[in-house]
């Protein structure tokens, strides 16, 4: 159980193209979704965490209006990168969460998508 | 200085060798501690969690957690070649919820 697919694994766009990746919790609901990006050899960075129904919450250095957070229901979150440039080249990846009684609450995560903007 | 360093190797080990993976962190609220395998371009799975200081053990793999250093480790016992990959470090505070990450060390066991 709790498998989180990623589609699609692998995307290559021109300069200035947008481009949608959508995670689904395929077996548990997600009340709380994140998204990562990882650059080579680099660690995994959060970039926003989305809660169902509500907007998401970025981090600090990132835009807002060029990563889009959809989060409309409880298996699907999407992220869309607007306006895609070379140096958003990356490997994204997506972890869900589900509401759990307990203090510690696994994340899941999908298996990233690597987006290669021309 | 990053909230969680750790070293990105690579290392390189026989097989059957005892691994030693480490992270140090500096935020004293974290309480969770994570270790994630991830293999090449693929999404990190959860190997083991620590909640506050002590061992844990799950097969050929052993976490410690040392908060008063702030300093925790990762054992892999036996190692085999299918042990290669990045193992990342992870930690939580019940605060924020959120998972910071540190570099990742990437582990080849040669046969």
């Amino acid at each position: 159980g709790a498998v989180v697919s990623q589609h699609p694994s692998r995307v290559i766009c021109k300069s200035g193209t947008s481009v949608k990746i959508e995670c689904r919790s395929l077996d548990f609901q997600a009340t709380t979704m994140f998204w990562y990006r990882q650059f080579p050899k680099q660690s995994l960075m959060l970039m926003a965490t989305s809660n169902e129904g509500s907007k998401a919450t970025y981090e600090q250095g990132v835009e807002k209006d060029k990563f889009l957070i959809n989060h409309a229901s409880l298996t699907l979150s999407t992220l869309t990168v607007t306006s895609a440039h070379p140096e958003d080249s990356s490997f994204y990846i997506c972890s869900a969460r589900s509401s759990g009684r307990s203090s510690y609450n696994e994340q899941f995560f999908g298996p990233g998508t690597r987006l290669t903007v021309l | 200085q990053k909230e969680v360093e750790q070293d990105p190797g690579p290392l390189s080990v026989p097989e059957g060798a005892i691994v030693s993976l480490n992270c140090t962190y500096s935020n004293s609220a974290f309480q969770y501690f994570m270790w994630y395998r991830q293999y090449s371009r693929k999404g990190p799975e959860l190997l083991m969690y620590t909640y506050s200081s002590g061992n844990k053990e799950d097969g050929r793999f052993t976490a410690q957690v040392d908060k008063s250093s702030k300093y925790i480790s990762l054992f892999i016992r036996d190692s085999q070649p299918s042990d290669s990959a990045t193992y990342l470090c992870a930690m939580k505070s019940s605060n924020t919820g959120k998972l910071i990450f540190g570099q990742g060390t990437t582990l080849q066991v040669k046969p």
